[in-house]
């Protein structure tokens, strides 16, 4: 069975770091691209950047550009997402889905999100 | 590129039949995705390049348009299709999202 599997649900302070991961099975993790995308509470859906484990290359959105770091180890079947400096703002579920390579491939699996609470 | 979604919240009795609507500000050809997305899951694929079903979607369920006007159709609206959809283009970076129709059974 495809799957993405989500690390757990954390609390973390502002100003703490913090690195979720995303493992993939039964499939070839490398050959498709790996999304993250965060959902705030009670909001839509934003995307936050993308990874190629195989070559790792990395893209991310505007306004996630160095607020966060994407990461893969393809050995592992995993891709990160990680904080720095964790601000309150960031609290939201953040779901990994995979892409296929190619123009204009939707997110056809993903993973169940994984819970991130910021607060004092 | 900006997705607009309507209407934001539809509440129709099962049978009925349902259309939402995405909008994009450029030309995005067939590059769009559906999901659907239940309260406490991840998101679902629906519909991928405007129109393709994805594996295991209900005959009920289909996508048209391109360009700039995108329309979800679900016919024989079941209780097990309410939550929200969104809509989601994959022609420019960033990848963008609409901001979601919510799908109440009545």
């Amino acid at each position: 069975e495809e799957q993405l599997v989500q690390s757990g649900a954390e609390v973390k302070k502002p100003g703490e770091s913090l690195k979720i991961s995303c493992q993939g099975s039964g499939y070839l993790f490398g050959t498709y691209w790996i999304g993250w995308v965060r959902q705030r509470p009670g909001e839509g859906l934003e995307w936050v950047g993308s990874i190629y484990p195989t070559d790792l290359e990395t893209r991310y959105s505007p306004s996630f550009e160095g607020q966060v770091i994407i990461s893969s180890d393809k050995s592992l079947s995993s891709a990160y997402l990680q904080w720095n400096s964790l601000k309150t703002s960031d609290t939201g579920i953040y779901y990994c889905g995979r892409r296929r390579v190619g123009y204009g491939a939707p997110v056809d699996l993903w993973g169940q999100g994984t819970l991130g609470t910021v607060s004092s | 590129t900006v997705l607009t979604q309507s209407p934001a919240t539809l509440s129709v009795s099962p049978g009925e039949g349902v259309t939402l609507s995405c909008r994009a500000s450029q030309n995005i050809y067939t590059y769009l995705a559906w999901y659907q997305q239940k309260p406490g899951q991840a998101p679902r694929l629906v519909i991928s390049r405007g129109s393709t079903r994805a594996n295991d979607v209900p005959a009920r369920f289909s996508g048209s348009g391109s360009g700039t006007e995108f329309t979800l159709t679900i016919t024989s609206l079941q209780s097990e299709d309410a939550g929200v959809y969104y809509c989601q283009q994959f022609n420019r970076w960033p990848w963008t999202f609409g901001q979601g129709t919510k799908v109440e059974i009545k």
